[in-house]
């Protein structure tokens, strides 16, 4: 079974400029989540998609921050303009459903460097 | 407030040697708890689920136990390798629809030879 993956795997860009972060996950998986990891802590959610409709996206910075998931399947994270503490290592994952019990499989992550 | 908190931040054993994590949470309701491992430059990737009735849980080396009414939960690797090294992450699972995880800040842990 092919796991999440996620492009790219490293980017550095200057703050202000805009960046997008592109996730496939597990095939007929319909739960998608961004995660944001800043280093020494924990992934932070910014959304969770059910198919394609939002879930949850309480803790994304809507200002700059966007996701979209139009088919259900892939997804794309964008930040627009950037700023130097979005560096962090940015996760995708899924998982069947949405349920508690329901294990999250984890993507490699794509490592974002704001200059 | 819903949180995680794990200890210690970090730890260096030896080779071969036992360690024992642990994580303290105030998730309120509480649907399970996960131990996560962390390879550097990995994904998180699940070691142990355990629900509310359940008190231990074994994966090879690694056993997790849950004590639901002090809200503590410890991850002991037993017989360690070099390949243990990495972030061990505590995540408790807040009992609703959404499936919302609450991530502790991760024990990294070095096994060195």
């Amino acid at each position: 079974e092919a796991g999440v993956a996620q492009s790219p795997r490293y980017k550095i860009i200057e703050k202000r400029q805009s960046v997008a972060f592109w996730c496939n996950p597990i095939s007929g998986h319909a739960t998608l989540y961004w995660y944001q990891q800043i280093l020494g802590q924990g992934p932070k959610l910014l959304i969770q998609f059910q198919n394609n409709g939002v879930v949850d996206d309480s803790q994304l910075p809507k200002d700059r921050f966007s996701a979209e998931r139009l088919k259900g399947v892939d997804s794309t994270l964008k930040i627009q303009p950037a700023k130097l503490e979005d560096s962090a290592v940015y996760l995708c994952a899924s998982s069947s459903g949405q349920r508690t019990q329901e294990t999250q499989y984890f993507g490699p992550g794509t490592r974002l460097l704001v200059l | 407030k819903n949180q995680v908190e794990q200890s210690p931040q970090s730890l260096i054993i030896l080779e071969g040697k036992n360690c024992t994590l642990q994580c303290n949470y105030t998730v309120s309701p509480f649907s399970n708890l996960r131990w996560y491992k962390q390879d550097t430059g990995r994904g998180p990737v699940s070691l142990t689920i355990m629900t509310f009735s359940e008190n231990t849980k074994s994966n090879g080396r690694y056993t997790a136990t849950l004590d639901a009414d002090t809200k503590q939960s410890s991850l002991h690797i037993t017989a360690s390798q070099l390949s243990d090294s990495a972030s061990y992450i505590c995540v408790v699972s807040h009992s609703s629809n959404t499936g919302k995880l609450i991530f502790g800040q991760g024990t990294t842990l070095q096994v060195k030879p």
